[in-house]
């Protein structure tokens, strides 16, 4: 499965949007995005998920170039309740339940 | 719905004791997995189940049992506690679905510390 790349950390002030993106340049054809998120020591929160085309949902909107080697998590008007851990996971059907966490990107949504 | 639950939430060993961290989940989900997160770190998978009677390995299951003998129930036996399994522990549940992606559902987490 291909591996992501994602920013240590980000800021974005409060009712702003947050644009957190993610490479996965070595994405196959039958691999999926997930974006999950890890709220202070709570359990990972899934976000949202995509396979060619963008998506939307309550949450967040994911937007995935056209040849699928990088993907943006939108969440359109963050607040501090935001702050949290993203995660971007490129995962094949097979593998959906062997999830890998990397490190991820440390969201940090000030007043 | 409870969702997934975990208990105990907090518990302290001490090194060579032996316990079982339990999960359940009543969404009739068919998947099951459990992973562990050390401080600072990305989750990492120990086993997992796609039903009842079925388990797998993930990447760190040393040390680590499981069983599955219903749908709502994966516990993870811990057989001889070591200081490096002090870690949190999270256990997730998945539909099955006709397309394989869907998203996992995580418990709250059981914070154990082997002394």
């Amino acid at each position: 499965d291909a591996k992501t790349t994602q920013p240590t950390s980000m800021d974005c002030a409060e009712g702003r949007a947050a644009n957190l993106p993610c490479n996965h340049s070595t994405i196959s054809g039958n691999e999926y995005v997930y974006w999950y998120r890890q709220i202070h020591s709570q359990g990972p929160q899934y976000i949202i998920h995509g396979l060619k085309n963008n998506e939307t949902n309550e949450m967040a909107s994911l937007i995935i170039t056209e040849d699928r080697k990088s993907s943006t998590l939108i969440l359109p008007h963050a607040t501090l309740r935001d702050t949290a851990v993203y995660y971007c996971i490129v995962r094949a059907p097979r593998n959906t339940d062997k999830l890998i966490f990397g490190t991820g990107t440390r969201l940090q949504v000030f007043p | 719905n409870a969702g997934v639950t975990q208990t105990p939430k907090f518990q302290v060993l001490k090194t060579g004791q032996s316990m079982t961290l339990q999960c359940a989940q009543d969404m009739n989900h068919e998947y099951m997995s459990w992973y562990r997160q050390d401080p600072g770190m990305g989750l990492r998978l120990i086993h997992y189940s796609v039903g009842a009677g079925i388990t797998d390995q993930g990447e760190v299951p040393n040390g680590y049992n499981v069983s599955r003998s219903t749908t709502e129930d994966f516990p993870l036996r811990l057989l001889s506690a070591a200081p490096s399994q002090t870690s949190v522990y999270f256990c997730a549940s998945r539909l099955r679905t006709s397309g394989g992606a869907s998203e996992q559902f995580f418990g709250p987490g059981t914070r154990l510390t082997v002394l």
